[in-house]
Order: C-alpha cells, then sequence, then structure tokens
C-alpha cells in the first residue's frame, strides 16, 4: 500500500496571506504526482500534473512543485481569497500501474476575510 | 457535456439488500475509477479499469463488484450491503492518452445502509 502524506491537515489563514501545503509521497517507481481542488458540495477537479524531477506548474496565484527524488511536492497559493476556501488533494501513482492513483486525506483550506 | 454522470446521487439500504451504482462517461476515456470516500480517510480506491475489459482491486475492494460493461460504462456493486458501506462513492474517469491519467470526477453517490 503506498502511503501518500499531506500537511498540514487543516489551515485557516486571512484573506491576502500566501499559504502552502506539502505531499510527500514514495519516492521509488515514481510515475506521476497530481493535485486536485476540492470545493465542498462538489467534485474534486484537477489542478495539476507533474511527471518530472523539478518540474514547476501554475495557474494563476497558485503553483506546484515537484521533487521526485526525496519524494515531495508543495503547492503554493499567493495572496489567498476566500473561493480558494476548498480541500487540497494530492494523489501519486507508480509507473507500471499508472492508472491507479493513490490519494492523500487532503489540506482543508479555510480563508476569511 | 455531461463528463461523468453517476446514479443514484442518494440512496438508503438496509443491510443484506443489495444494488449497484451507475457510472457513464462521455469522453472517450480508457480507464474508469470507483473511490469511496470517508470522513478522515481521504479517497479510498475501490477498483478500476485500465481499459475496456479489464479491472482490477484498489485498496479497499472487498464486499464490491465491478463490470466494465463498455468502454462508457462502469458499474459498481453492493451484493450485500453493510453498515461500513456508508459512504459518498465517486466514479472517475481518465484519458491515458494524456499521459498522466488526470481524473474527471462524477458528482458523487452517497449511501447509507442502515
Amino acid at each position: 500500500i503506498l502511503n501518500v502524506e499531506q500537511s498540514p491537515q487543516s489551515l485557516h489563514v486571512q484573506e491576502g496571506d500566501s499559504t502552502n501545503f506539502t505531499c510527500s509521497f514514495p519516492s521509488s517507481n515514481f510515475y506521476a504526482l497530481h493535485w486536485y481542488r476540492w470545493e465542498t458540495a462538489k467534485s474534486p477537479e484537477a489542478l495539476f500534473v507533474m511527471t518530472l524531477n523539478g518540474d514547476e506548474k501554475k495557474k494563476g496565484r497558485i503553483s506546484a512543485t515537484l521533487n521526485t527524488k526525496e519524494g515531495y511536492s508543495y503547492l503554493y497559493i499567493k495572496g489567498s481569497q476566500p473561493e480558494d476556501s476548498a480541500t487540497y488533494l494530492c494523489a501519486f501513482s507508480r509507473s507500471g500501474t499508472a492508472s491507479k492513483l493513490t490519494f492523500g486525506t487532503g489540506t482543508r483550506l479555510q480563508v476569511t476575510l | 457535456n455531461a463528463g461523468v454522470t453517476q446514479t443514484p446521487k442518494f440512496q438508503v439500504l438496509k443491510t443484506g439488500q443489495s444494488m449497484t451504482l451507475q457510472c457513464a462517461q462521455d469522453m472517450n476515456h480508457n480507464s474508469m475509477y470507483w473511490y469511496r470516500q470517508d470522513p478522515g480517510m481521504g479517497l479510498r480506491l475501490i477498483y478500476y479499469s485500465a481499459s475496456e475489459g479489464t479491472t482490477d482491486k484498489g485498496e479497499v475492494p472487498n464486499g464490491y463488484n465491478v463490470s466494465r460493461l463498455n468502454k462508457r460504462e462502469f458499474s459498481l456493486r453492493l451484493e450485500s450491503a453493510a453498515p461500513s458501506q456508508t459512504s459518498v462513492y465517486f466514479c472517475a474517469s481518465s484519458d491515458r492518452g494524456s499521459g498522466a491519467n488526470v481524473l474527471t470526477f462524477g458528482a458523487g453517490s452517497r449511501l447509507t445502509v442502515l
């Protein structure tokens, strides 16, 4: 069983704060690392997929980095807004079973005014 | 542009009853998945189908069966429901052609077993 860990479990920030979360995963036989955004009462939606060590992805105020050698990824949110409030999930897959994603338990972010 | 459609959205069962959750996608995706979501546990993979005609167990397959009926449809069956199967179930699909299997999720099915 793959062990994907996310920290912190939850986070409460004020509007305008920048924040970051961590996802750690087994570094052997790495294939891909995904980040998903999951708003309450909706379905998870993909943010980023990264496959190469050193990958950096950006979408607006949200960005992510990947270190496959040490087995971690960071998700950054710059200037948090209330609409960023959601649970952020990371998921990992291994080569040989690339279609099988294992999810972490997520980081729940709440942004208040 | 429906994406992934799963039915029913809500269901209440008694212990021992059976039911099937239906899932269909219209994106011509090769792979399909069933996950369950429980508080504090995140999304756990029940079964997946990497391509039409194949199915594989995930982390928590016990008590479930699946059928990949065709490329579009992937159903999840509970033969004899138990209270431990009370959960929110998500179907998802992905495009292997994208190289990294980005998942598109359905809206979820909330199942309560009494």
